[in-house]
């Protein structure tokens, strides 16, 4: 199993251009979630899914839209990026929400927004 | 909203020390509890969780926590760090009614020399 998976692994982006972050899980896993970790500020959730083709807000989500299409996959949209959303972007799913179901996390996306 | 706080945002420590990382959590409502580690350039992974049941949990690479409820404190011990410890160390929380989503603390990042 190759767990959770993030494409890209960087990106450099132009102020207003837009890019989809792609992340993909073969646990067969109900729940995903997007967070962004800036220095000093810990992870905050951008957005999450409870199952296919419904997503909710988490803390951040100004500035990005979400889409599960499809079970396995949860792509992250920055339509016009901007500096502010510089970070270091990671995926994670679980089985269900429910606490004793561990979110297992991926490698990261690093983006920098000029 | 619950909030996690970290109270140190790096503690230095030397190989065979002992070393307590401080988490302090906001709500006094039944929570679940989590420690998780990040080591560099890669994503978070699950030291321990405490649910329910014994306030004494034990995880994963010889960590152990303490839920103390009416302190709201979850603090992780090691009672000797090996350099291979060296990571960043993040506290987050879960709390009903759903217990969805994490609500994590900024980390503390444990840094061990020889």
């Amino acid at each position: 199993n190759a767990g959770v998976t993030q494409t890209p692994k960087f990106r450099v982006l132009k102020t207003g251009q837009s890019m989809t972050l792609l992340c993909a899980q073969d646990m067969n896993h109900e729940y995903m979630y997007w967070y962004r970790q800036d220095p000093g500020m810990g992870l905050r959730l951008i957005h999450y899914s409870v199952g296919e083709g419904t997503t909710a807000k988490g803390e951040v989500p100004d500035g990005y839209n979400v889409s599960r299409l499809k079970k396995q996959n949860f792509l992250l949209g920055l339509e016009s990026a901007a500096p502010s959303q510089t970070s270091v972007y990671f995926c994670a799913s679980s089985y269900r929400g429910q606490a004793y179901n561990e979110q297992f996390f991926g490698p990261g996306t690093r983006l920098t927004v000029l | 909203a619950q909030s996690v706080t970290q109270l140190d945002s790096q503690v230095p420590v030397f190989e065979e020390a002992p070393v307590e990382l401080r988490c302090n959590y906001s709500s006094s409502v039944s929570v679940y509890l989590f420690w998780y580690v990040q080591y560099p350039n890669q994503g978070l992974q699950l030291l321990l969780k405490y649910l329910s049941g014994s306030t004494l949990v034990k995880g994963i690479n010889g960590f152990e926590a303490e839920f103390n409820k009416s302190q709201t404190s979850f603090h992780l011990r090691k009672p000797s760090v090996h350099i291979s410890d060296t990571a960043e160390y993040f506290c987050a929380v879960s709390d009903p009614p759903r217990y969805s989503t994490l609500t994590f603390g900024k980390g503390t990042m444990l840094l061990v020399s020889p």
